[in-house]
């Protein structure tokens, strides 16, 4: 079983919709969980992290982590064509990275 | 947030030869960086975990001898591809871990490297 995985193919959300991502990870023991955006030909860049459950906001993103379930999701809320990036899920340690979830929004 | 440096942010050159990228972190201390390989349109894959102070840890396929990393300080570590061949040609990123509460990793801008 891969470290973290992301399972959803490209995701295309009008402008102004709500864009929803999930992340499984399968090391029980992980304990921060970070999201960064990759738009094409940069690096990633840092967006949320979160480490308790619940529910974790920051402007038009929130983090939702779910450690008895192994999840983290991210939720971007009023999607921006700005927003069409590729999402990459981390756990620590060694940061695993998950393969990504490339988002289009559409104007 | 903080701020990871690379150099240089391209660089091309012959096949055979030598290319040295540096990466920085500006406003703290990194004991661990990582560095990254990204082919197009692929998923980032750590190459290898760059301790400072002692040898880096290379992840399976990743050949030490070829991809030489060495962490001198806090807050540099460099990564030297030997012997450059075009399918070396590639986007390097480092990060560099800022120890906390949350290891937090903040990424470098990257270095694309082709090789003719």
């Amino acid at each position: 079983q891969k470290e973290v995985e992301q399972n959803s193919g490209p995701l295309s959300v009008p402008e102004g919709a709500i864009a929803s991502l999930n992340c499984t990870y399968s090391d029980r023991g992980s304990q921060s969980f970070f999201w960064y955006r990759q738009y094409s030909g940069k690096s990633p860049e840092l967006i949320m992290f979160i480490y308790s459950n619940g529910d974790k906001e920051d402007g038009r993103f929130t983090a939702q982590l779910n450690k008895a379930s192994q999840y983290v999701s991210l939720l971007i809320r009023d999607s921006q064509p700005s927003d069409s990036a590729t999402y990459l899920c981390a756990v620590t340690g060694r940061l695993a990275f998950g393969k990504g979830n490339q988002v289009v929004v559409i104007p | 947030g903080a701020v990871v440096s690379q150099h240089p942010s391209w660089v091309i050159c012959k096949s055979g030869t030598s290319v040295k990228i540096e990466c920085r972190s500006l406003d703290f201390q990194a004991t661990t960086m990582f560095w990254y390989r990204q082919f197009p349109k692929q998923s980032l894959m750590l190459m290898a975990t760059s301790n400072e102070g002692s040898k880096a840890t290379y992840e399976q396929g990743v050949e030490k001898d070829k991809f030489l990393i060495n962490h001198a300080s806090l807050t540099l570590s460099t990564l030297t591809v030997t012997s450059a061949h075009p399918e070396d040609s590639s986007f390097y990123i480092c990060s560099a871990r800022w120890q906390s509460s949350t290891d937090t990793q903040y990424f470098g801008p990257g270095t694309r490297l082709t090789v003719l």
